[in-house]
């Protein structure tokens, strides 16, 4: 069964670069048929689409983030990344790396990792 | 952006009542309309898929109808694990928006 864990900083100062990672086990992120990304959920609010990226690299961003957001995936290890710069305290939010059917018309997110909260503050 | 407005943002149901939660898109999605259920500390669980496919596991009490701008997700019996919160999300265009979540409570 194929799972996902974050893994990175629980803290971050402000200024300074975000950086997450996403192991992905169970099945291979090399495939044609899922998008692997990122949602935020900041405490006690709603869900944001952070981004997203595909087997062949391409790589899609929230228009609102998409000036500080890098997604890159590491095939060989079966991972992919976040990192967000500059950050603010709005940035504080838990954290989730997900995957996107693709061959389902309404492309949803099926399989979540448990979501790891990020706090930025000095 | 597209805006997904849901409504009402809270309602309070008892066990066994049916209830329907709205969201509305602020331009024409089609079909592509994705309904989740997220329970407190947890990761949202993917429910209904292209507004009215039940995702593999889903109990049948939960489904989804609509198309283009309007959509309903039904609970047909309500249970106790079923309090909790539940978000629309559309996928037709970038970037992936939310609506700001309906939260389901005991009455």
């Amino acid at each position: 069964q194929l799972q996902l864990q974050e893994s990175g900083p629980g803290l971050v100062k402000p200024s300074e670069t975000l950086s997450l990672t996403c192991t992905v086990s169970g099945g291979s992120i090399y495939s044609s048929d899922y998008y692997w990304g990122w949602i935020r959920q900041p405490p006690g609010k709603g869900l944001e689409w952070i981004g997203s990226i595909y087997y062949s690299g391409s790589t899609y961003y929230n228009p609102s983030l998409k000036s500080r957001v890098t997604i890159s995936q590491d095939t060989s290890k079966n991972q992919f990344s976040l990192k967000l710069s500059s950050v603010t305290a709005a940035d504080t939010a838990v954290y989730y790396c997900v995957r996107r059917i693709v061959v389902i018309v309404s492309t949803p997110t099926d399989i979540w990792g448990q979501g790891t909260l990020v706090t930025v503050s000095s | 952006d597209i805006q997904m407005t849901q409504s009402p943002s809270s309602l309070s149901a008892s066990v066994g009542d049916r209830v329907t939660i709205t969201c509305r898109a602020s331009q024409f999605i089609s079909n592509n309309l994705n309904w989740y259920q997220q329970k407190p500390g947890k990761a949202p669980k993917l429910l209904i898929y292209a507004a009215s496919s039940l995702q593999s596991g889903v109990p049948s009490r939960f489904s989804g109808s609509g198309s283009g701008t309007d959509f309903t997700l039904t609970i047909s019996s309500l249970q106790r694990e079923d309090f909790t919160t539940y978000y629309c999300q559309q996928s037709y265009s970038l970037p992936r928006t939310f609506g700001q979540g309906t939260k389901l409570e005991i009455k």
